[in-house]
């Protein structure tokens, strides 16, 4: 089976800009979880999505949203970007609809906002 | 809440010495544990998981696990590094449920030396 992709894995955005990253998830995997990744902060949650409903949300401002698509594949949207929002962004898929999240990770976003 | 402690956030180790992560949890219930390795410019790949079913946990690439509930511990183990064991390690803990996610610690980047 193919992994999760990601896509872009590289982008470069200005201050005040916004940004929609994409996740396609390995077939059959029905959860979708976002992470942000910095030095500061580490590894952050930012929300999952299941069956195109969002079933868990971080503790980040409402610049930062989701959303699944019917066949699973996620995006998340980050609105008037800030320099802190330079991160490695994290996609996860899960086959389990509970329990424990045996999540596979695709390789990543590198947002950098100047 | 739910939170791991990783001690460390740099280990040396000889190539062919004991490689030794440590990782304390913190979880009102019985938690689901893991362990995930973090090479350069990649995303997480899981080593492991800890589920309940059996207290010492063998993962890929010869590591494993020992969940001490005592000890609130669950402590990464290899007999003898290797060079490609060189990357960053994240334990992670997660709650059960449809609302669970993985609350990641900071990390022990591994540094492994001829």
């Amino acid at each position: 089976k193919a992994g999760v992709t990601q896509t872009p894995r590289y982008l470069i955005k200005t201050r005040g800009q916004q940004v929609t990253l994409s996740c396609s998830p390995i077939s059959g995997h029905r959860s979708v979880s976002w992470y942000q990744q910095t030095p500061g902060q580490g590894l952050q949650f930012l929300f999952e999505y299941f069956s195109e409903t969002q079933r868990n949300k971080g503790n980040f401002p409402g610049r930062f949203s989701g959303r699944q698509f019917s066949n699973s594949r996620s995006e998340m949207n980050v609105s008037t970007l800030e320099l802190g929002d330079s991160a490695l962004y994290l996609c996860a898929s899960s086959p389990q609809t509970s329990g424990p999240l045996e999540q596979y990770f695709g390789p990543g976003t590198r947002l950098t906002v100047t | 809440a739910q939170s791991v402690t990783q001690l460390g956030s740099h280990v040396s180790v000889s190539e062919g010495a004991l490689v030794l992560l440590r990782c304390n949890y913190s979880s009102s219930v019985p938690p689901y544990l893991f362990w995930y390795v973090q090479y350069p410019n990649q995303g997480l790949q899981l080593l492991l998981k800890y589920t309940s079913a059996a207290t010492l946990v063998k993962g890929i690439n010869g590591f494993e696990a020992e969940f001490k509930k005592s000890e609130t511990s669950f402590h990464l183990t290899k007999p003898s590094a290797h060079m490609s064991d060189a990357a960053e390690y994240f334990c992670a803990v997660s709650g059960t449920g449809t609302a669970s996610k993985l609350t990641f610690g900071t990390g022990t980047r591994l540094q492994v030396t001829l």
